[in-house]
């Protein structure tokens, strides 16, 4: 089965640690994304790929890192720096960035301790 | 700027008929996507509107007005699992997602 996963579910930070969000796609699509989402908010960008090792920051890149290594990988990284990260965190595909059509992963909420 | 506006909540009654709308105001506009997302899950694609006019989707309809900025989602014969988000985003230049907050829809039996 074709899709995007992200991994863990739920996770736990620390203060002053830095976390990582994996998310993964079989769906062999050149774009992604990672979104946060917050309560009565829209979907809001952090980062986006079109390719292999490039990567662009969107809206609300501060505090956050990614890498783009292989096609179906684009790891997030919430670093010590971003000083509000309790949230719900999204990563989405396209085939590429001029197919408008986004599919996300399920997600992984983000708490700290 | 950007700015999607759509309403926070809505309620209505299994069976029956309820409209979703949403307003943009953005530069560069190609079109409207319509998600649905359950609460603690993904969004899953509903439909996307380049032109004007309705497009029906089995019991979900899109209808998009460029000329008004103007967008709504139709949902009939609703369903207790019609419970969730509907997320209204618009596609603009650079080929980025303009999501709004969302509604959250609650059908009630």
């Amino acid at each position: 089965d074709g899709g995007i996963t992200q991994s863990p579910k739920y996770l736990f930070r620390k203060e002053g640690q830095n976390v990582t969000l994996s998310c993964e796609q079989n769906l062999n699509h050149d774009a992604m994304y990672w979104y946060r989402q917050d309560p009565g908010q829209g979907l809001r960008l952090i980062y986006y790929s079109q390719i292999v090792n490039d990567f662009q920051k969107g809206d609300i890149a501060e505090g956050y890192s990614v890498s783009r290594e292989k096609k179906e990988s684009f790891p997030l990284t919430v670093t010590s720096a971003q000083k509000n990260p309790t949230a719900f965190y999204l990563c989405a595909s396209s085939i590429d960035r001029e197919e408008g059509t986004q599919y996300f992963g399920p997600g992984t909420r983000l708490l700290v301790l | 700027g950007q700015n999607i506006d759509q309403p926070t909540e809505m309620t209505a009654t299994e069976g029956a008929i309820v409209q979703i709308n949403c307003t943009y105001q953005t530069s560069g506009f190609n079109g409207l996507f319509w998600y649905q997302q359950h609460a603690g899950e993904a969004p899953t694609f509903l439909s996307y509107n380049v032109l004007d006019g309705l497009e029906e989707k089995g019991r979900f309809s899109s209808f998009l007005s460029r000329s008004k900025g103007y967008s709504y989602l139709l949902l009939k014969e609703l369903q207790m699992k019609d419970s969730a988000s509907y997320l209204c985003a618009s596609y603009n230049a650079g080929n980025m997602l303009t999501f709004g907050g969302g509604t959250r829809l609650m059908v009630k039996p």
